[in-house]
């Protein structure tokens, strides 16, 4: 089962920022947070991930709280193109207990012009 | 190649058949997954490649589903006697190394209609 939960969906307003949660309350202390996304009939994207330090990319903005029970991945000017479902995960990134990636339902995210 | 490739995109077969599904990864990547979505729903692991080491087949649903990744590159996935219920989107995907953090890159995948 995923470890994580995300609200099922969002709307945001094109150009303003896109703020998505992500609860992960029995994440270990071994377990990075990553995000992808998945743009209608197309293979998940990476977007970013982090452990316990807040991360920035060119695509988004990763936001992990101190006890790292939660993160929000921010998507500083939202377009329609970013309109997608965005998956939160936690992984071991280290040793052989690492690999699968374990998908839940995402939040489907609607970019409205 | 540039991306991961996964052949065919589309297959239509007639339920009890078998099929095979094919994966070529990023080259150089040598971790490899297997994913499947079915309609309206997440994604599910099926199984995971690394290396020469024994691979992760905990996601296979059933013994009519097996995987081979031949010369640690490309990778197929075979369904047997196929079932309405495997209709769905097989996504493959490919990373550097197991456990180094870094993200998967996946394919476009391949679209299975069982009729």
């Amino acid at each position: 089962d995923a470890k994580t939960t995300q609200p099922t969906s969002m709307d945001c307003a094109e150009g303003r920022a896109a703020n998505l949660p992500c609860n992960h309350s029995t994440i270990s202390g071994n377990e990075y947070v990553y995000w992808y996304r998945q743009i209608h009939s197309q293979g998940p994207q990476y977007i970013i991930h982090g452990l316990k330090n807040n991360e920035t990319n060119e695509m988004a903005s990763l936001i992990i709280t101190e006890d790292r029970k939660s993160s929000t991945l921010i998507l500083p000017h939202a377009t329609l193109r970013d309109t997608a479902v965005y998956y939160c995960i936690v992984r071991v990134a280290t040793g052989n207990q690492g690999g699968k990636l374990i998908f839940g339902q995402g939040t489907e995210l609607s970019v409205k012009p | 190649g540039a991306g991961v490739s996964q052949s065919p995109s589309n297959k239509v077969t007639e339920k009890g058949k078998d099929v095979e599904l094919r994966c070529d990864p990023i080259s150089g990547h040598t971790a490899l997954y297997w994913y499947r979505q079915s309609l309206g729903q997440g994604l599910e692991f099926l199984i995971y490649f690394q290396g020469n080491s024994a691979p992760d087949k905990s996601g296979l649903p059933s013994d009519r589903f097996s995987a081979e990744r031949t010369g640690g590159s490309v990778s197929t996935l075979t369904i047997q006697r196929t079932q309405q219920e495997d209709s769905a989107v097989y996504l493959c995907a490919s990373s550097r190394q197991l456990g180094t953090g870094y993200g998967y890159t996946f394919g476009s995948g391949t679209r299975l209609t069982v009729v």
